[in-house]
Protein backbone atom coordinates (compact mmCIF):
# COMPACT_ATOMS: atom_id res chain seq x y z
CA UNK A 1 0.00 0.00 0.00
CA UNK A 2 1.34 3.43 -1.42
CA UNK A 3 0.84 6.17 1.33
CA UNK A 4 0.94 9.80 -0.08
CA UNK A 5 0.81 12.86 1.83
CA UNK A 6 0.32 16.34 1.26
CA UNK A 7 1.54 18.93 1.73
CA UNK A 8 4.90 18.26 1.18
CA UNK A 9 5.56 21.62 3.26
CA UNK A 10 2.92 23.33 5.68
CA UNK A 11 4.07 27.47 6.77
CA UNK A 12 1.52 28.63 9.28
CA UNK A 13 1.69 30.87 12.09
CA UNK A 14 0.70 29.91 16.13
CA UNK A 15 -2.73 29.52 16.96
CA UNK A 16 -3.68 28.48 13.54
CA UNK A 17 -4.91 25.42 12.66
CA UNK A 18 -2.70 21.96 9.86
CA UNK A 19 -4.65 20.25 8.24
CA UNK A 20 -2.69 17.25 6.75
CA UNK A 21 -3.52 14.85 4.38
CA UNK A 22 -2.69 11.33 3.77
CA UNK A 23 -4.33 9.25 1.22
CA UNK A 24 -3.55 5.40 0.20
CA UNK A 25 -3.62 3.63 -3.06
CA UNK A 26 -5.89 0.92 -2.16
CA UNK A 27 -8.22 0.51 1.19
CA UNK A 28 -6.77 0.36 4.70
CA UNK A 29 -9.47 -2.09 6.24
CA UNK A 30 -9.68 -1.46 9.99
CA UNK A 31 -8.03 1.96 9.62
CA UNK A 32 -4.95 0.43 10.73
CA UNK A 33 -3.58 3.76 10.02
CA UNK A 34 -1.21 5.66 12.59
CA UNK A 35 0.20 8.98 12.58
CA UNK A 36 3.84 9.79 13.86
CA UNK A 37 5.83 13.41 14.90
CA UNK A 38 9.17 13.36 14.37
CA UNK A 39 11.61 15.94 15.18
CA UNK A 40 15.29 16.74 14.13
CA UNK A 41 17.71 14.20 15.41
CA UNK A 42 15.02 11.82 17.08
CA UNK A 43 12.70 9.06 16.59
CA UNK A 44 9.44 9.19 15.57
CA UNK A 45 7.13 9.94 17.83
CA UNK A 46 3.47 8.00 17.87
CA UNK A 47 0.45 10.98 18.21
CA UNK A 48 -2.48 8.79 16.60
CA UNK A 49 -3.40 4.60 15.89
CA UNK A 50 -6.60 3.37 14.35
CA UNK A 51 -6.80 6.52 12.27
CA UNK A 52 -8.77 8.26 15.36
CA UNK A 53 -7.05 7.20 19.20
CA UNK A 54 -4.32 9.48 20.48
CA UNK A 55 -1.59 7.84 22.01
CA UNK A 56 -0.98 8.05 26.10
CA UNK A 57 0.18 11.70 26.43
CA UNK A 58 -0.76 13.67 22.87
CA UNK A 59 -2.76 16.50 23.96
CA UNK A 60 -6.15 16.90 22.37
CA UNK A 61 -5.30 19.40 19.83
CA UNK A 62 -4.28 16.30 17.95
CA UNK A 63 -7.07 14.32 16.25
CA UNK A 64 -6.73 11.97 13.10
CA UNK A 65 -10.38 11.33 10.96
CA UNK A 66 -10.71 9.26 8.00
CA UNK A 67 -11.11 5.95 6.43
CA UNK A 68 -10.44 3.59 3.68
CA UNK A 69 -8.17 5.68 1.61
CA UNK A 70 -8.22 8.96 2.86
CA UNK A 71 -6.92 9.90 6.06
CA UNK A 72 -6.43 13.34 7.98
CA UNK A 73 -4.72 14.71 10.95
CA UNK A 74 -5.69 17.99 12.52
CA UNK A 75 -3.32 19.96 14.62
CA UNK A 76 -5.44 22.85 16.11
CA UNK A 77 -4.32 25.59 17.67
CA UNK A 78 -0.77 25.45 16.77
CA UNK A 79 2.55 25.63 18.75
CA UNK A 80 6.14 26.77 18.11
CA UNK A 81 6.72 23.25 19.41
CA UNK A 82 4.98 21.44 16.86
CA UNK A 83 7.14 21.96 13.89
CA UNK A 84 8.50 19.23 12.69
CA UNK A 85 7.72 16.16 10.12
CA UNK A 86 4.81 14.20 10.08
CA UNK A 87 4.35 10.69 8.69
CA UNK A 88 1.25 8.61 8.20
CA UNK A 89 1.58 4.33 8.20
CA UNK A 90 -0.13 1.59 7.91
CA UNK A 91 -0.47 -1.66 9.59
CA UNK A 92 -2.88 -3.39 8.19
CA UNK A 93 -1.09 -5.93 5.43
CA UNK A 94 2.96 -5.99 5.16
CA UNK A 95 5.11 -4.58 4.16
CA UNK A 96 4.14 -1.25 6.83
CA UNK A 97 4.98 1.35 5.12
CA UNK A 98 5.10 4.98 5.91
CA UNK A 99 4.71 7.92 3.61
CA UNK A 100 7.00 10.32 2.74
CA UNK A 101 6.32 13.02 5.42
CA UNK A 102 4.55 16.58 5.72
CA UNK A 103 7.19 19.17 6.95
CA UNK A 104 5.04 21.86 9.50
CA UNK A 105 6.76 24.95 10.25
CA UNK A 106 5.82 27.49 12.48
CA UNK A 107 6.65 31.03 11.56
CA UNK B 1 8.86 2.23 31.08
CA UNK B 2 9.91 0.41 28.21
CA UNK B 3 13.28 1.33 26.69
CA UNK B 4 15.21 -0.01 23.49
CA UNK B 5 18.32 0.91 22.68
CA UNK B 6 20.46 -0.10 19.42
CA UNK B 7 24.08 -0.73 19.45
CA UNK B 8 26.56 -1.97 16.38
CA UNK B 9 29.05 -1.03 14.33
CA UNK B 10 28.40 2.71 12.80
CA UNK B 11 30.90 1.63 9.69
CA UNK B 12 30.08 -1.76 7.25
CA UNK B 13 31.85 -2.10 3.87
CA UNK B 14 30.20 -2.97 0.93
CA UNK B 15 29.26 -6.60 0.11
CA UNK B 16 29.65 -7.62 4.35
CA UNK B 17 26.67 -8.34 6.46
CA UNK B 18 25.12 -5.43 8.74
CA UNK B 19 24.71 -6.96 12.44
CA UNK B 20 22.90 -4.78 14.93
CA UNK B 21 21.46 -5.51 18.65
CA UNK B 22 18.46 -4.24 20.39
CA UNK B 23 18.41 -4.40 24.21
CA UNK B 24 15.22 -4.05 25.47
CA UNK B 25 14.72 -2.76 29.64
CA UNK B 26 11.51 -1.98 31.29
CA UNK B 27 9.42 -5.14 29.59
CA UNK B 28 10.16 -8.55 28.90
CA UNK B 29 10.30 -9.47 25.25
CA UNK B 30 9.17 -12.81 26.34
CA UNK B 31 6.09 -10.90 27.97
CA UNK B 32 4.32 -10.83 24.23
CA UNK B 33 4.18 -8.50 21.41
CA UNK B 34 5.96 -7.81 18.13
CA UNK B 35 9.19 -6.04 18.08
CA UNK B 36 10.61 -4.82 14.47
CA UNK B 37 13.25 -2.83 12.88
CA UNK B 38 12.79 0.14 10.68
CA UNK B 39 15.59 2.14 8.86
CA UNK B 40 15.18 5.84 7.22
CA UNK B 41 17.06 7.52 4.91
CA UNK B 42 16.80 10.90 3.45
CA UNK B 43 16.02 9.17 0.23
CA UNK B 44 13.31 6.46 1.07
CA UNK B 45 12.30 8.10 4.25
CA UNK B 46 11.18 5.43 6.70
CA UNK B 47 10.94 1.57 5.54
CA UNK B 48 10.02 -1.60 8.16
CA UNK B 49 12.67 -3.75 7.47
CA UNK B 50 10.84 -7.39 9.45
CA UNK B 51 9.21 -7.75 12.28
CA UNK B 52 9.87 -10.83 15.26
CA UNK B 53 7.69 -12.43 18.06
CA UNK B 54 8.57 -13.37 21.30
CA UNK B 55 8.19 -16.99 20.33
CA UNK B 56 11.03 -16.29 17.16
CA UNK B 57 8.48 -16.08 14.10
CA UNK B 58 9.56 -13.55 11.70
CA UNK B 59 8.44 -11.91 8.88
CA UNK B 60 10.21 -9.48 6.67
CA UNK B 61 9.80 -6.86 3.95
CA UNK B 62 9.82 -8.52 0.29
CA UNK B 63 12.00 -6.14 -0.74
CA UNK B 64 15.13 -6.98 1.87
CA UNK B 65 13.60 -10.94 2.49
CA UNK B 66 16.48 -12.25 0.93
CA UNK B 67 19.13 -10.75 2.78
CA UNK B 68 17.50 -10.40 6.25
CA UNK B 69 17.49 -12.34 9.42
CA UNK B 70 15.67 -10.98 12.60
CA UNK B 71 16.40 -13.50 15.46
CA UNK B 72 15.51 -13.23 19.64
CA UNK B 73 17.36 -13.94 22.38
CA UNK B 74 14.66 -13.65 25.19
CA UNK B 75 17.26 -14.51 28.26
CA UNK B 76 19.22 -11.91 27.33
CA UNK B 77 16.35 -9.53 26.49
CA UNK B 78 17.60 -8.51 23.23
CA UNK B 79 16.71 -9.13 19.39
CA UNK B 80 18.93 -8.60 16.13
CA UNK B 81 19.17 -7.55 12.63
CA UNK B 82 21.34 -8.86 9.95
CA UNK B 83 21.40 -8.18 6.35
CA UNK B 84 23.71 -9.19 4.08
CA UNK B 85 25.43 -7.95 0.92
CA UNK B 86 25.27 -4.33 2.06
CA UNK B 87 25.62 -1.92 -0.25
CA UNK B 88 25.54 1.94 -0.06
CA UNK B 89 21.70 2.07 -0.04
CA UNK B 90 21.69 0.50 2.94
CA UNK B 91 23.35 3.43 4.77
CA UNK B 92 20.74 4.68 6.92
CA UNK B 93 19.78 5.07 10.42
CA UNK B 94 18.19 1.96 12.05
CA UNK B 95 15.59 2.17 14.39
CA UNK B 96 14.60 -1.00 16.77
CA UNK B 97 10.40 -0.44 18.04
CA UNK B 98 8.06 -2.57 19.70
CA UNK B 99 4.39 -2.22 18.58
CA UNK B 100 1.31 -1.14 20.47
CA UNK B 101 -0.61 -4.53 19.68
CA UNK B 102 -1.31 -6.58 17.35
CA UNK B 103 1.29 -5.95 14.35
CA UNK B 104 1.08 -1.94 15.02
CA UNK B 105 1.74 0.91 15.34
CA UNK B 106 5.24 1.54 16.85
CA UNK B 107 4.53 2.77 20.20
CA UNK B 108 8.41 2.44 21.68
CA UNK B 109 11.33 3.72 19.86
CA UNK B 110 14.72 3.62 20.22
CA UNK B 111 17.50 6.38 19.61
CA UNK B 112 18.47 4.65 16.29
CA UNK B 113 21.60 3.90 14.80
CA UNK B 114 23.38 5.54 12.09
CA UNK B 115 25.27 3.13 10.02
CA UNK B 116 27.46 3.60 7.21
CA UNK B 117 27.79 1.67 4.16
CA UNK B 118 31.48 2.50 2.72
CA UNK B 119 34.77 0.75 2.39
Amino acid sequence: IVLTQSPGTLSLSPGERAPLSCRASQSVSDSFLAWYQQKPGQAPRLLIYDASNRAAGIPDRFSGSGSGTDFTLTISRLEPEDSAVYYCQQYRSPPYTFGQGTRLEIK
Amino acid sequence: QVQLEESGPGLVKPSETLSLTCTVSGYSISSGYYWGWIRQTPGKGLEWIGSIYHSGSAYYNPTLESRVTISVDTPKNQFFLRLSSVTAADTAVYYCARVLSRSGPWVYWGHGTLVNVSS
